[in-house]
């Protein structure tokens, strides 16, 4: 299995900040890794796939980055609205595998 | 639009078999891929098994020997069963479309407890 490690676990940050969070695969995934941001009691929503691409309707101010094994999701102009847990995913082969989340919070 | 949502009972007794099934609007079931995933409480994401629409299917190898996914393209559902069920199966059940897992439903949450 291909293990994805996010960094860091845990952020805290305030409005209007912006932050990047890391995630490395142990082994090469070229770039098929996704991101998804999950607010609590709530399902996970694609933010990114193919590492830099926007799925439809995720504003701007979320972008990714990276190749191979290791992929950044950076956010600008935190809202409170962003304070989440973010996950990263590989779905360069089976069994897909997910982070183990990084917890945005208010500072 | 492309919905998806999940059902099925909330509480399962130990041993016996977990039963779900999603039901997808807004899209036909040919060509994507179609996933189960998992969360339990206060935990991180696991992927369970996905099945496409030429009926294939592959599973986590940590849960392939009690997983099976089935499709039914007339109702446009698709269904998982996990059979021995214990409390480290006690997780809020998600399913998704595509490889990307670009859609996803609501979640529903099932108990395993006597």
């Amino acid at each position: 299995d291909i293990q994805m490690t996010q960094s860091p676990s845990s952020l805290s940050a305030s409005v209007g900040d912006r932050v990047i969070i890391t995630c490395r695969a142990s082994r090469g995934i070229s770039n098929y890794l996704a991101w998804f941001q999950q607010e609590p009691g709530k399902a996970p929503k694609p933010l990114i796939y193919s590492a830099s691409s926007l799925q439809s309707g995720v504003p701007s101010k979320f972008s990714g980055s990276g190749s191979g094994t290791d992929f950044t999701l950076t956010i600008n102009s935190l809202q409170p609205e962003d304070f989440a847990t973010y996950y990263c995913q590989q779905y360069d082969s089976y069994p897909y595998t997910f982070g183990q989340g990084t917890k945005l919070e208010i500072k | 639009q492309v919905q998806l949502q999940e059902s099925g009972p909330g509480l399962v007794k130990p041993s016996e078999t977990l039963s779900l099934t999603c039901s997808v609007f807004g899209s036909s079931m040919n060509t994507y891929y179609w996933h189960w995933i998992r969360q339990p409480p206060g935990k991180g994401l696991e992927w369970i098994g996905y099945i496409h629409y030429s009926g294939i299917t592959d599973s986590n190898p940590s849960l392939k020997s009690r997983v099976t996914i089935s499709l039914d393209t007339s109702t446009n559902q698709f269904s998982l069963k996990l059979t021995s069920v214990t409390a480290a199966d006690t997780a809020v059940y998600f399913c998704a479309r595509d490889s990307s897992l670009q859609f996803w439903g609501q979640g529903t949450l099932v108990t395993v407890s006597s």
